[in-house]
């Protein structure tokens, strides 16, 4: 089976950077993903990470380390309106994509 | 283009009582999912369809039966409700590396 941690709670100042951990433990791994969930709404897809190193999208950033079993979100110049859900994803099934959630770190951003 | 779209948004059923969640994209996307989301569970697969004509079991799929009725739809039925199925009901799709999802079905059974 699979599991995944993070953190249940984080927060932040506007402006601010905030990293969001995520260790897995899984017997199969193809890559991880991480989704945005604001309250009362569906999960959106923020990135994936197949590889090693950390990937880049505008103010957030998804890093992985296969070896360590371990991956982060990096988000840049808070605003409010980052104050969500983040779910860290595992894809262990290979060919077709289905992923297994943690159980989610809600961010807090205040002004 | 309407995505993933879920019916009915909300429903409340009487413990016994059956229904059917149905789901639909218009992404053609192979792999189908339903999950359910409870407060500081995550989201917890129940079932999922890799592609038209197959599905698997998901974490927790005890209560739960589902149909892939073509690549559009994926439906997801209570036969017996119980107050344990009490939740939110995601349904999503998804290609690659990427789900999209629903905007989910808040069942209460009482």
């Amino acid at each position: 089976g699979q599991s995944l941690e993070q953190p249940s709670e984080v927060t932040a100042v506007e402006g601010a950077i905030v990293q969001i951990n995520c260790t897995y433990q899984t017997s199969g791994f193809y890559g991880l993903s991480w989704y945005q969930q604001h309250d009362g709404g569906a999960p959106t897809f923020l990135s994936y990470n197949a590889l090693d190193g950390l990937e880049e999208t505008g103010r957030f950033s998804s890093f992985l380390s296969r070896s360590d079993s371990y991956g982060y979100l990096l988000l840049q110049e808070l605003q409010m309106k980052d104050s969500a859900s983040y779910f860290c994803a595992v894809d262990s099934s290979g060919g077709s994509y289905i992923p297994t959630f943690g159980r989610g770190t809600s961010l807090i951003v205040h002004p | 283009n309407a995505g993933v779209t879920q019916t009915p948004k909300f429903q409340v059923l009487k413990t016994g009582q059956s229904m059917t969640l149905q789901c639909a994209q218009d992404m053609n996307h192979n792999s189908m999912y339903w999950y359910r989301q409870d407060p500081g569970m995550g989201l917890r697969l129940i079932y999922y369809s890799a592609s038209e004509g197959t599905t698997d079991k998901g974490e927790v799929p005890n209560g739960y039966n589902v149909s892939r009725l073509n690549k559009r739809e994926f439906s997801l039925r209570l036969e017996s409700a119980a107050p344990s199925q009490t939740s939110v009901y995601f349904c999503a799709s998804g290609q690659n590396t990427e789900a999209f999802f629903g905007q989910g079905t808040r069942l209460t059974v009482v």
